[in-house]
């Protein structure tokens, strides 16, 4: 069982909608949590941190539950470019730290 | 500010060739270094991190090496590179261990690798 687990996706919506990513993670350590976007042939780059409150960013809104290992993120009112990879990221207190990436969810936003 | 450059780009190169990859990261010391591969349509591949000069562990065996020579300079390095190698090398940094949220990564551009 992988440490991260994204829906795969390639989740395809028209301009407008809402979307949601989902995210599980096994390790129990798991201390900090965050969503990293990554456009084609870029590098990641962080989206937004995400916190047992819950917080919003705009038309972006993270959660966490930390009892159910869960990590969501939100889109509302999808824009063209929002098309892009999104990878759930957790940071885990084995000794050191550890940052795990989920594999990632594709996401396609067409007019 | 911090910044992290990371070169070349783009390369291409045959089979049995060497290679070098350097990432260079400013406005930050002692930042915890990584080197990550992603192959096409896959995720993220921890090859390499450095916790300081000289202090290299690896995440997966192949015939890939890391050198940290100095505080915020990361190379990546192969002797003979081979078809599998292909891929986008993304150095990333990030600061020491402090507690929460405090290895948050920051990525280079990323170093596109073409082997033929």
């Amino acid at each position: 069982r992988k440490e991260v687990e994204q829906d795969p996706g390639p989740f395809n919506v028209p301009e407008g909608a809402t979307v949601a990513f989902n995210c599980t993670y096994s390790n129990s350590a798991s201390q900090s949590f965050f969503w990293y976007r990554q456009d084609c042939r870029k590098e990641p780059k962080l989206l937004m941190s995400v916190y047992s409150s819950g917080n919003e960013d705009g038309r972006f809104t993270a959660q966490l539950n930390r009892a159910s290992q869960y990590i969501s993120l939100l889109i509302r009112d999808s824009k063209l470019s929002d098309s892009a990879t999104y990878l759930c990221v957790v940071i885990a207190r084995t000794g050191g730290f550890k940052t795990i990436f989920g594999a990632g969810t594709r996401l396609f936003v067409k007019a | 500010s911090q910044t992290i450059h990371q070169w070349p780009a783009t390369l291409v190169q045959p089979v049995g060739s060497p290679l070098s990859l350097e990432c260079t990261v400013e406005g930050t010391s002692n930042p915890n270094l990584y080197w990550y591969r992603q192959a096409a349509g896959r995720g993220l591949q921890l090859l390499f991190y450095s916790v300081g000069i000289g202090q290299i562990s690896s995440e997966v065996p192949q015939n890939l090496s890391a050198s940290r020579p100095q505080d915020r300079q990361f190379i990546l390095s192969s002797k003979k590179l081979l078809l599998s190698d292909s891929g986008f090398y993304l150095c990333a940094w990030s600061a020491r261990d402090r507690g929460y949220g405090a290895n948050v990564l920051t990525f280079g551009a990323g170093s596109r690798l073409t082997v033929l």
